[in-house]
């Protein structure tokens, strides 16, 4: 089946260092990539969609200067975020929808940041 | 607006009873349905989907789901509770066009199912 991997799986960082967060699909192409957070108990909450060569589109309240999505590849997005702060501090997890099955995303494990 | 809502933020049932896990979406266009598990500190697992068809889904671990246009709704569930299926469950609907960059998810709050012995 699919597999979609992050890395890391845990970070923990001081509050202003900037921390990248990798996305890849293992076996297939991914022409969609999505970046999600999630609160404690709570639902995923849609931060961007990243597509392949172009730049990403970040969701109402997310700030793109702080949260630095590159999609490189086809299968390859990071997430950076940027002088982090206690606030960031959450579970983030990745997506990617394959070329020939748009309909479907495949998850990744997810990476808990811890700010410091 | 689009929107997900899954009613009940938690749900209890016996093993061996059924299990109903309720979403209910707003849409003007009937959308892409998914239903994911979430266990502790994991990702998100694809239970079902439902893109067009048949309006009953079967998915894995014995779960199913039927898309009720009329009700817009997405009910997930399965005759017989296990053990293994405490977790929280997603629904999902995949809102916007058919072309990559022209749609999004939003998920529902979640559920978090518990299976008492």
């Amino acid at each position: 089946g699919a597999v979609v991997s992050q890395h890391p799986s845990w970070v923990i960082c001081k509050s202003g260092t900037s921390v990248k967060i990798e996305c890849r699909s293992l076996d297939f192409q991914a022409t969609t990539m999505f970046w999600y957070r999630q609160f404690p108990k709570q639902s995923l909450m849609l931060m961007a969609t990243s597509n392949e060569g172009s730049k990403a589109t970040y969701e109402q309240g997310v700030e793109k200067d702080k949260f630095l999505i590159n999609h490189a590849s086809l299968t390859l997005s990071t997430l950076t975020v940027t002088s982090a702060h206690p606030e960031d501090s959450s579970f983030y997890i990745c997506s990617a929808s394959p070329r020939d099955l748009q309909e479907t995303q495949y998850f990744g494990p997810g990476t808990r940041l811890l700010v410091l | 607006a689009q929107s997900v809502t899954q009613l009940g933020s938690h749900v209890s049932v016996s093993e061996g009873a059924l299990v109903l896990l309720r979403c209910n979406y707003s849409s003007s266009v009937p959308p892409y349905l998914f239903w994911y598990v979430q266990y502790p500190n994991q990702g998100l697992q694809l239970l079902l989907k439902y893109t067009t068809g048949a309006t009953l889904v079967k998915g894995i671990n014995g779960f199913e789901a039927e898309f009720k246009k009329s009700e817009t709704s997405f009910h997930l569930t399965k005759p017989s509770a296990h053990m293994s299926d405490a977790a929280e469950y997603f629904c999902a609907v995949r809102f916007g066009g058919y072309t990559s960059g022209t749609y999004k998810y939003i998920f529902g709050t979640g559920t978090r199912l518990k299976v008492l012995a």
